[in-house]
C-alpha cells in the first residue's frame, strides 16, 4: 500500500521561476515528513524537513509547507536554479519506520 | 566527516548465484538501515538496525535474503539465490539515533540479475 504518494513523475520549470513539488500521504500517524533529492549514481541526501506541529519551514531557498487536514505537503524552491535538477522523495515518518513516495523528477532548464 | 559507504557499486549476476552487498555506516552512527529502491519506485526499508540489534526486518525476504551488523559497525546483506526480480538499486543509510529522522543514505550498489 502506498502511504506516501507524488503524482507528478516529473515537472519542468524555467531557471529563476518557482518550483511547486506536490505529495500526499495517508497515515495519520506520519509525525514527521522529510524531502531527499538524489542525483544520478548518488544516494538520496537530505533537503529539510517539518514536524507535525508546524505547517512551514523555511530554508534559504527551499520552504516546506504541511496541510495535516488535507494530509498533503509541498516544496517549494524559489528562485529554481539548473542545479537544482534532480529527483526530490517526499518521506514521512511515525515512531517506527519511514516510508518514500516514487520521486518527482524536476528539471530547471536555463 | 565520511559519508556512508557501499561496495560494490554494481554488481551483475546471473539468477541462483549468491550475492553479498557491504556497507560502512558514519562513525557514531547507530542506526542502520537496509533499503530496496526498483526503478521509478522510492526506497522500501528491508531491514533496520539499531547498534547489533535487528529492530525491524518486517519487510526482508527471509527465504532468500539475510543480512548481519558484526560490532555493530559495518554491515552485510545477502541475497542467495538472486532472482531476476531482485534487480534494484539496494541502499543502506545510518542515522544518529532510533528516532533520528534525518538518515545519510550511501551511493547504492546497482544489482542487475540475468
Amino acid at each position: 500500500d502506498q502511504q506516501v504518494k507524488q503524482n507528478s513523475p516529473s515537472l519542468s520549470v524555467q531557471e529563476g521561476r518557482i518550483s511547486i513539488l506536490n505529495c500526499d500521504y495517508t497515515n495519520s500517524m506520519f509525525d514527521y515528513f522529510l524531502w531527499y533529492k538524489k542525483y544520478p549514481a548518488e544516494g538520496p541526501t537530505f533537503l529539510i524537513s517539518i514536524s507535525s506541529i508546524k505547517d512551514k519551514n523555511e530554508d534559504g531557498r527551499f520552504t516546506v509547507f504541511l496541510n495535516k487536514s488535507a494530509k498533503h505537503l509541498s516544496l517549494h524552491i524559489v528562485p529554481s536554479q539548473p542545479g537544482d535538477s534532480a529527483v526530490y522523495f517526499c518521506a514521512a515518518s511515525d515512531n517506527n519506520d519511514m516510508r518514500f513516495g516514487a520521486g518527482t523528477r524536476l528539471t530547471v532548464k536555463p | 566527516e565520511a559519508g556512508v559507504v557501499q561496495s560494490p557499486r554494481y554488481k551483475i549476476i546471473e539468477k541462483k548465484q549468491p550475492v553479498a552487498f557491504w556497507c560502512n555506516p558514519i562513525s557514531g552512527h547507530n542506526t542502520l538501515y537496509w533499503y530496496r529502491q526498483n526503478l521509478g519506485q522510492g526506497p522500501e526499508l528491508l531491514i533496520r538496525y539499531e547498534n547489533e540489534e535487528a529492530v525491524d526486518d518486517s519487510q526482508l525476504p527471509k527465504d532468500r535474503f539475510s543480512a548481519e551488523r558484526l560490532k555493530g559497525v559495518d554491515s552485510t546483506l545477502k541475497i542467495q539465490p538472486a532472482e531476476l526480480g531482485d534487480s534494484a538499486v539496494y541502499l543502506c543509510a545510518s542515522s544518529r539515533g532510533a528516532r533520528s529522522y534525518e538518515q545519510y543514505f550511501g551511493p547504492g550498489t546497482r544489482l542487475t540479475v540475468t
